[in-house]
């Protein structure tokens, strides 16, 4: 069974603090992403990395950052966390084919206080 | 550029009852669509993609879409909803311009299924 694991289903962080959220695929896929979800506005794309050490802007990467050092982790870095990050961020995979569906992790619920 | 809508936040019918989601896309080439679904607090699971050639696409619990490309609509359909289709729904279009495969997702429709 594929699997996309988020490090944390919640998180609790205070303003300023840096803020790591670790995202894991078993897929081989080279493709990840970084959305953030809120009420209202959908799914927002904040980053994604088509390889190892390859990454994109998406179409809010303000105050974010990513990491891929191995295929299989993409990490999502708020360098200092502001309460407006406070939301739900899902990570997700795919392979490279336009035709092929991406597969999400479970979510992180990140409130920054 | 690629895009979706979904023209409708909420969707209510009683339970038996058909439903359906509605979605409608603006694409240049080849429109790869798909349908995802979100229960609270869960990421999102996979229901049916387009597959070029097949107007009605059949997916996961009894779900299935009707592409129209004239009307450039890929809604999504089920004959008699259950209570536990209550959720978020959400259409998807494959960004293959400058974006390397990413998803553009529209925001969103509630659907609430009443006894």
């Amino acid at each position: 069974d594929v699997k996309v694991t988020q490090s944390s289903r919640y998180l609790v962080k205070r303003t300023g603090e840096k803020v790591f959220l670790e995202c894991v695929q078993d897929m081989d896929h080279e493709n990840m992403f970084w959305y953030r979800q809120d009420p209202g506005l959908g799914l927002r794309l904040i980053y994604f990395s088509y390889d190892v050490k390859m990454k994109e802007k998406g179409d809010i990467p303000e105050g974010y950052s990513v990491s891929r050092e191995k295929k299989e982790r993409f990490s999502l870095i708020l360098e200092s966390a502001s309460t407006n990050q406070t939301s739900m961020y899902l990570c997700a995979s795919s392979p490279p084919d336009p035709n092929t569906e991406a597969f999400f992790g479970q979510g992180t619920r990140l409130t920054v206080v | 550029a690629q895009s979706v809508a979904q023209p409708e936040d909420q969707v209510n019918v009683a339970e038996g009852n058909p439903l359906t989601v509605k979605c409608t896309y603006s694409v240049s080439g080849n429109p790869y669509l798909f349908w995802y679904v979100q229960y609270p607090n869960r990421g999102l699971q996979f229901l049916l993609k387009y597959i070029t050639g097949d107007n009605l696409v059949k997916g996961s619990y009894g779900f299935e879409a009707e592409f129209n490309k004239s009307q450039t609509s890929f809604h999504l359909k089920k004959p008699s909803a259950l209570v536990s289709d209550s959720a978020l729904y959400f259409c998807a279009v494959r960004d293959y311009g400058g974006s390397q495969g990413n998803l553009i997702f529209g925001k969103g429709t509630k659907l609430s299924v009443k006894p």
